[in-house]
């Protein structure tokens, strides 16, 4: 049972550069998140989903595109990389509501 | 709104001592709350989670945290440090219903000296 992976580990992009950060569950969890965590901040929603073709915004979603449109992925995509982003990114799931996530082993992502 | 505050950034405590990370929560609806561990360079794991059952709540490793609605808080303890107990700690809450997000505090680090 694999969990939650994503793809890649690792990440370098130029400013002005599109990539898509790939998440992909085998739990059959309904509930899907992104979050960022960044020195001294803990971790900060960006996007969330409680279902295929369901999504909304979390805390901090400026500069980051989301769509959900299988029960197992959830892609993150930064439409034009600013070194603001350079953080390491994580990706979560859950059963439902009032539940606990799962996480990934995250993608550490550097903006030059 | 959810929130969660843990004070202070780190907590360096001696092998064998006790262990106590803070977490105070604000929610206008009965939370529910949990400890994740992060391990360097790794993802965060569950500890423990408090869902309106006991008060009391025991997770993995050693540890416990005790749910005080007067309090507001949920702090996290173990009664005696382990050298592999040094890691990132994250309080989360979750309030009731439907669409609930998990929001986090900004973690504290645990260190153990020798």
């Amino acid at each position: 049972n694999a969990g939650v992976t994503q793809t890649p580990k690792f990440q370098v992009l130029k400013t002005g550069q599109s990539m898509t950060l790939q998440c992909a569950q085998d739990m059959n969890h309904e509930y899907m998140s992104w979050y960022r965590q960044d020195p001294g901040m803990g971790l900060r929603l960006i996007h969330y989903s409680v279902g295929a073709g369901i999504t909304d915004q979390g805390e901090v979603p400026n500069g980051y595109n989301v769509s959900r449109s299988t029960t197992e992925d959830f892609p993150l995509r930064l439409l034009s990389a600013a070194p603001s982003q350079t953080s390491v990114y994580f990706c979560a799931s859950r059963p439902g509501h009032n539940t606990e996530a799962f996480f990934g082993q995250g993608t550490r992502l550097t903006v030059v | 709104a959810q929130s969660v505050t843990q004070l202070g950034s780190h907590v360096s405590v001696s092998e064998g001592a006790l262990v106590l990370l803070r977490c105070n929560y604000s929610s206008s609806v009965p939370p529910y709350l949990f400890w994740y561990v992060q391990y360097p360079n790794q993802g965060l794991q569950l500890l423990l989670k408090y869902t309106s059952a006991a008060t009391l709540v025991k997770g993995i490793n050693g540890f416990e945290a005790e749910f005080k609605k007067s309090e507001t808080s949920f702090h996290l303890t173990k009664p005696s440090a382990h050298m592999s107990d040094a890691a990132e700690y994250f309080c989360a809450v979750s309030a009731t219903g439907a669409n609930s997000k998990l929001t986090f505090g900004k973690g504290i680090t645990l260190s153990v000296r020798p």
